[in-house]
């Protein structure tokens, strides 16, 4: 099946700090997404990306599928973006309809 | 999106135990998600439940196990059956919107 590798595991930022996450994947895609992972264990969907570059306020995504890779750059960093960022894909290899596979996450502190 | 919601967040069960996680939808939706999240782990799919048939289990996941039900479009339970602290877990419920992929809050269970 798929393999996703996520990098760094783990990764300490001041306030106001900016950070790039990334995400490797050893197959073709057509369904990759970034999620949070608050404190709390709640999964927040932030980006749904198979290709290109979107943003969402400090939070901008970037995939390179012919690459195999996407990027996670969160600027200006708050101490509310702590917490696990999680890369996920669909493997289409398994013919798992929607069945997401998960890199192992980055774990994320950002100290005040 | 998807607003979903578990039932009960958090338990802790005597070992030998069963437990049952209910996930409620607040739309229609096909197929359903259950996974697991082991402590400083990333997610693992258990099973995917369609209404109307039997779920379907991933490698290393068994019906006599982690029985499911799913008996209409926005309902689903899964039950955790003769628990044993290996069983200690977040046990988070799944559904596809569009593109992305939500989850509920998670169920946090403590095998003792």
């Amino acid at each position: 099946g798929i393999q996703v590798e996520q990098s760094p595991p783990d990764l300490i930022l001041q306030e106001g700090a900016n950070s790039t996450l990334r995400c490797n994947f050893s197959d073709s895609v057509n369904n990759l997404q970034w999620f949070h992972q608050n404190p709390w264990g709640q999964l927040i969907n932030l980006f749904y990306i198979p290709s290109g570059t979107k943003q969402n306020g400090r939070l901008s995504a970037t995939t390179v599928a012919t690459e195999r890779y996407s990027l996670l750059y969160i600027s200006s960093s708050q101490t509310t973006d702590s917490g696990v960022y999680f890369c996920a894909v669909e493997d289409l290899v398994s013919g798992g309809y929607n069945k997401l596979i998960f890199g192992a996450g980055t774990r994320l502190a950002v100290h005040p | 999106s998807a607003v979903i919601s578990q039932k009960p967040s958090r338990d802790i069960c005597q070992r030998g135990t069963s437990l049952t996680i209910q996930c409620q939808v607040d739309s229609q939706v096909t197929m359903m998600f259950w996974y697991r999240q082991q402590p400083g782990q990333s997610l693992t799919l258990i099973a995917t439940a369609n209404q109307g048939s039997e779920a379907t289990y991933e490698s290393g996941f068994v019906i006599d196990k982690f029985p499911i039900s799913r008996p209409n479009l926005t309902f689903s339970t899964l039950t955790v059956s003769n628990m044993s602290p290996e069983d200690s877990s977040i046990y988070l419920c799944s559904v596809t919107g569009v593109y992305e992929q939500y989850f509920g809050p998670g169920t946090r269970l403590t095998v003792t």
